[in-house]
């Protein structure tokens, strides 16, 4: 399994463009969440999916956008980057109901994104 | 609504030095708790998880939290750090009505110097 594979790693974008940062997983994990980490502030979610077709905002949804049309795949849609945009973010999966022996979350390795 | 805290941001140790870092949540009811971390370059890793049962909760790497639910706490513990815990290490709480949303503490940054 290759867990959650996010792409790109790295993304310079100009103020006002638009990008598509992917992810998927093969776990068929029916939870998909995307956080944003910034210096000082932990990890914000930005919105998650309890399932295809199902989305809904979390702590900090504005100027994103999301699908889920599959199982396996949740982008996140930025449609006029801004300076205030620029962070790493992070798509995550996880089966819930948990067990209580499983992970909660398994993380993709992160997009870092400038936005200048 | 759930929130958590971590008191420190930054620590510095030496190796060999005993570490305990804070963590406080605020949530009335049920909660799991989790600490994560994050090696420089990586994505976050599980070190341990509280779901219930014995409030000392054992980790990978020698790692070790305790739940004190009359503190709302759960630091975690180590009793000699190495070069390489070096990271960030993040608590996190869901509280059982909150679905499948883990909230995040800010962080903690540890630094050991050899």
């Amino acid at each position: 399994n290759a867990g959650v594979t996010q792409t790109p790693k790295f993304r310079i974008l100009k103020i006002g463009q638009s990008m598509t940062l992917q992810c998927t997983q093969d776990m068929n994990h029916n939870y998909m969440y995307w956080y944003r980490q910034d210096p000082g502030m932990g990890l914000k979610l930005i919105y998650y999916s309890v399932g295809a077709g199902i989305t809904d905002k979390g702590e900090v949804p504005n100027g994103y956008n999301v699908s889920r049309s599959t199982t396996e795949d949740f982008p996140l849609r930025l449609e006029l980057a801004a300076p205030s945009q620029t962070s790493v973010y992070f798509c995550a999966s996880s089966y819930f109901p948990w067990e209580s022996d499983n992970s909660p979350l398994h993380f993709g390795n992160g997009t870092r994104l400038t936005v200048t | 609504a759930q929130s958590v805290s971590q008191h420190n941001h930054h620590v510095i140790l030496s190796e060999a030095a005993s570490l305990e870092l804070g963590c406080n949540y605020s949530y009335g009811g049920t909660v799991n708790l989790f600490w994560y971390v994050q090696y420089p370059g990586q994505h976050l890793q599980l070190l341990l998880k509280y779901f219930s049962g014995d409030p000392l909760v054992k980790g990978i790497k020698g790692f070790e939290a305790e739940f004190i639910k009359s503190k709302f706490s759960f630091n975690l513990r180590k009793p000699s750090v190495q070069w390489s815990d070096t990271a960030e290490y993040f608590c996190a709480v869901i509280g059982e009505t909150s679905g499948s949303r883990l909230t995040f503490g800010e962080g903690t940054q540890l630094t050991v110097n050899p």
